[in-house]
């Protein structure tokens, strides 16, 4: 059972617009989401994360966007450019006496940026 | 300043051979973390360990063993590799997983014949 899930395989967007990156969960015991960006034949790097007593947290053009009711979160990229282009994986995790720091992703999103 | 770092980068193994994949993490983080990733199907965690001494099974652990040599170190094991298992594989190291989540190493691509 996919406990994270990113159900849009790909996204492509015009340069200078936004690009909206979704991602759903399943289990409420995750109060920790981050998003991952990756190239091609590297490790994915961290982008930007929210902690679930937020609803949203930003840095730079990256918006994170929380909402606990819906197990929604999305991620914002404002404008998008060309260096943009990569996979995203959304990630959760949970805390408390279970806490591992163990990341479940979901299946990743390709966004291309046209130039 | 390495980061993570995985050996080796690239393997081709024939099915029932053996090998095993190492990590080493230079950031003095207590946990360690190994994923696979498959098309439409994301990071799939193999095994963890939450800190030197401990490890435990994640989503996908057959077919696989791991172990936490040291605080830096942490090996994945393959004693059979089969088809199934071709895939690239992701060692990750953490401080619980926050404030930044887990930083990850360059990933070996494995093919199994």
């Amino acid at each position: 059972d996919q406990q994270v899930k990113q159900n849009s395989p790909s996204l492509s967007v015009q340069e200078g617009r936004i690009s909206i990156l979704n991602c759903d969960y399943t289990n409420s015991m995750f109060d920790y989401f981050l998003w991952y960006k990756k190239y091609p034949a590297e490790g994915p790097t961290f982008l930007i994360s929210i902690s679930s007593i937020k609803d949203k947290n930003e840095d730079g053009r990256f918006t994170v966007f929380l909402n606990k009711s819906a197990k929604h979160l999305s991620l914002h990229i404002v404008p998008s450019q060309p260096g943009d282009s990569a996979v995203y994986f959304c990630a959760a995790s949970e805390s408390g006496s279970s806490n591992t720091g163990k990341l479940i992703f979901g299946q990743g999103t390709t966004l291309q940026v046209k130039p | 300043n390495a980061g993570v770092t995985q050996t080796p980068k690239f393997q081709v193994l024939k099915t029932g051979q053996s090998m095993t994949l190492q990590c080493a993490q230079d950031m003095n983080h207590n946990s360690m973390y190994w994923y696979r990733q498959d098309p439409g199907m994301g990071l799939r965690l193999i095994y963890y360990s939450a800190s030197e001494g401990t490890t435990d099974k994640g989503e996908v652990p057959n077919g696989y063993n791991v172990s936490r040599l040291n605080k830096r170190e942490f090996s994945l094991r393959l004693e059979s590799a089969a088809p199934s298992q071709t895939s690239v594989y992701f060692c990750a190291s953490s401080d619980l997983g926050r404030p930044g989540g887990a930083f990850f190493g360059q990933g070996t691509r494995l093919t199994v014949v």
